[in-house]
């Protein structure tokens, strides 16, 4: 059983483009989280739900939305998509925001290679 | 905000070699990770370790957070476990309310 799935593996798209990624957890986790890898593999956060209210959002491009449906979905929209948008995209999910008391490891999903020709 | 380095950048070992690997933190924290992302991208949590120490088989980790590192161990290696290693630290409900990734140490184990 996949715990944290993103859907697709791989979008190769043109500039200017609109393109969303899926992300789905079956962990019962109250947290999820957008992460982007670039070219040099240094992981930086962009986002992060809590229970379908937005409690961390980086200095990203506006052409950059989010949605959580539900504690379970959090999708990634982005709009006019640029050459500079290439890159990996991890959706992830931990049982809580984290706190000092709770062991709240990271599970990440495998990964979108999003490609902007 | 936190400043998170981890050394070696690169290593390459012989299978059966022993390695320890470090990550060194500026801030007080109260949450750190490790992560192996495998040759596939594919990014698996290996410890959540704030402090103390761990052992899962042929790894183990060590944090010491009243100085600021943690060590990541891992005895005979195997070619399984190239790729690169992440440690991530954050503060919730400090000053880092997320968690912090190193830029990694890349593992490449030779059979």
């Amino acid at each position: 059983d996949t715990a944290v799935s993103q859907t697709p593996k791989y979008l190769v798209t043109q500039m200017g483009n609109d393109k969303s990624i899926k992300c789905e957890q079956n962990l019962g986790h109250d947290t999820m989280y957008w992460y982007k890898q670039d070219s040099k593999k240094f992981l930086k956060i962009m986002f992060s739900y809590n229970n379908k209210e937005l409690i961390i959002n980086e200095t990203v491009p506006n052409r950059f939305s989010p949605k959580s449906p539900d504690k379970a979905h959090l999708n990634l929209h982005i709009n006019s998509l640029e050459l500079g948008d290439s890159a990996v995209y991890f959706c992830a999910s931990s049982r809580d925001r984290g706190g000092s008391s709770y062991n709240s490891p990271l599970h990440f999903g495998n990964g979108t290679r999003l490609t902007v020709t | 905000g936190i400043q998170v380095e981890q050394s070696p950048p690169d290593l390459i070992l012989q299978e059966g070699a022993n390695s320890t690997l470090r990550c060194n933190f500026s801030d007080s924290v109260n949450n750190l990770q490790w992560f192996h992302q495998n040759p596939w991208g594919q990014l698996i949590n290996l410890f959540y370790i704030p402090s103390g120490t761990k052992q899962n088989g042929r790894l183990s980790a060590t944090t010491v957070a009243t100085e600021r590192y943690s060590l990541l161990y891992i005895s005979s290696s195997q070619t399984t476990d190239s790729g690169v290693y992440f440690c991530a630290v954050g503060n919730y409900g400090g000053a880092t309310n997320k968690l912090i990734f190193g830029t990694g140490t890349l593992l490449a184990v030779q059979p």
